[in-house]
């Protein structure tokens, strides 16, 4: 089975402009979650989707959103970008199963400058 | 609220020994959910184990180990006979039943560095 894919790996922005981040998950899975790591923040919970409904979200401002459509693919979307919005964005996916482990993408790097 | 602390930053050991990370958790909830997972230099991060509150049974594969104790709110995992390809960054990440999803909260990570 193919794991969990993020497009695209590296992204550089300008601060002010809007970025969109997609990842596809594993085939069957349900449940798609986002995070982003940094290093002063370290692992922070974005928000989930399951069934293309937004399940829970972390304390992130509005300009992060997302969405997920009927094949489980997931986009998140981040909106007049900062320069504190510099990380790498991981994706996992599960069945979406309460406790089941979550398997993670390989990020996107994203730059803002 | 949920918290995990991994209060080892980085540890250094040489290869063949044997190192233990530790994992302090706090919730609230009867019901929960550990896991361990190892980011190497790629960044992806690698699931290695889940454990539910219920189960308290320590658990062993291969040259890893993990040690659930409820009474001291404690996840710990054991490398033995290290190598230099466990060289990764190291999380321990908790999930409640209560939390709508499959939110993880996670802890800062540990830095392992194997030196041959």
């Amino acid at each position: 089975k193919a794991g969990v894919t993020q497009t695209p790996r590296y992204l550089i922005k300008t601060r002010g402009q809007q970025v969109t981040l997609s990842c596809s998950p594993i085939s069957g899975h349900r449940s798609v979650s986002w995070y982003q790591q940094t290093p002063g923040q370290g692992l922070q919970f974005l928000f989930e989707y399951f069934s293309e409904t937004q399940r829970n979200k972390g304390n992130f401002p509005g300009r992060f959103s997302g969405r997920q459509f009927s094949n489980s693919r997931s986009e998140m979307n981040v909106s007049t970008l900062e320069l504190g919005d510099s990380a790498l964005y991981l994706c996992a996916s599960s069945l979406g199963l309460r406790g089941v482990e979550q398997y993670f993408g390989p990020g996107t790097r994203l730059t803002v400058t | 609220a949920q918290k995990v602390t991994q209060a080892q930053t980085e540890i250094s050991v040489v290869e063949k020994e044997d190192v233990t990370l530790d994992c302090v958790y706090e919730t609230r909830d009867t019901t929960y959910y550990l896991f361990w997972y190892k980011q190497p230099p790629s960044g992806e991060l690698v699931f290695l184990i889940r454990r539910n509150s219920f189960d308290e049974q320590n658990e062993i594969s291969g040259r890893y180990s993990w040690n659930f104790q409820k009474s001291t709110s404690s996840f710990n995992f054991t490398i033995t006979a290290s190598q230099v390809v466990d060289s990764a960054v190291y999380f321990c990440a908790l999930s409640e039943e209560k939390s709508s999803g499959d939110k993880l909260t996670f802890g800062t990570g540990t830095r392992l560095a194997v030196r041959p």
